[in-house]
């Protein structure tokens, strides 16, 4: 069965900061890659997917995502945050069987 | 189109009390996906169905909680009897199945945070 690992559990930084959140998963063969938003109290907003082609891929509000196959990595950056991206943020993964695996989030505050 | 709809968004129960959570898919999708979200946990799929029949409910946690979809635009989750280690927010999402049998991105409902007592 597939796995997605997020290594940060938290992160805090100030606005302007770069972010990027680790995402890998487990798993051989051909994937589906998503990062979802859960802004606080509401419910997950795709924030963009990969399904094939190029491996790095642009997102909504400035967000973008590197597939990195032979690491088994997609992860998610923002060159300069601001404080609505508080949030938490979720990798998920798509593979065989066509259930989607959550990894276990990224809680990420913008200080002002 | 409003996206997926789900009712209520809060419920507060007592213990041994019957729960029903419902799902109003997006129009046209004819897949749907049943999660749950804790704190301890984070989200999990519980139980999902393509067009209106379930193809893997290994994620339902015990034989407490059942889920139908009698029609493409209705699906239930419920929980008989609920229990306090039930409190989570339940997410209902749905998506499009393409012709090869992949599927596109799951779109969420707002989800209800049951409470239970």
């Amino acid at each position: 069965a597939q796995s997605v690992s997020q290594h940060n559990h938290h992160v805090i930084l100030s606005e302007a900061a770069s972010l990027e959140l680790g995402c890998n998963y487990s798993y051989g063969g051909t994937v589906n890659l998503f990062w979802y938003v859960q802004y606080p109290g509401q419910h997950l907003q795709l924030l963009l997917k990969y399904f094939s082609g190029d491996p790095l891929v642009k997102g909504i509000k400035g967000f973008e995502a590197e597939f990195i196959k032979s690491k088994f990595s997609f992860n998610l950056r923002k060159p300069s945050v601001q404080w609505s991206d508080t949030a938490e943020y979720f990798c998920a993964v798509k593979a065989a069987g066509n259930k989607l695996t959550f990894g276990g989030g990224t809680r990420v505050l913008v200080k002002p | 189109d409003a996206g997926v709809i789900q009712s209520p968004r809060h419920e507060v129960t007592e213990m041994g009390q019957e729960v029903t959570l419902r799902c109003k898919p997006i129009s046209g999708h004819n897949s749907l996906f049943w999660y749950r979200q804790t704190m301890m946990r984070g989200l999990e799929l519980l139980i999902y169905f393509n067009n209106n029949v379930p193809i893997d409910d290994s994620g339902m946690p015990e034989d407490r909680f059942s889920a139908k979809m009698p029609n493409a635009s209705f699906s239930t989750l419920k929980i008989q009897p609920s229990e306090p280690r039930d409190s989570a927010v339940y997410f209902c999402a749905s998506s499009t199945r393409q012709l090869l049998g992949s599927y596109n991105e799951q779109f969420f409902g707002p989800g209800t945070r049951l409470t239970v007592l």
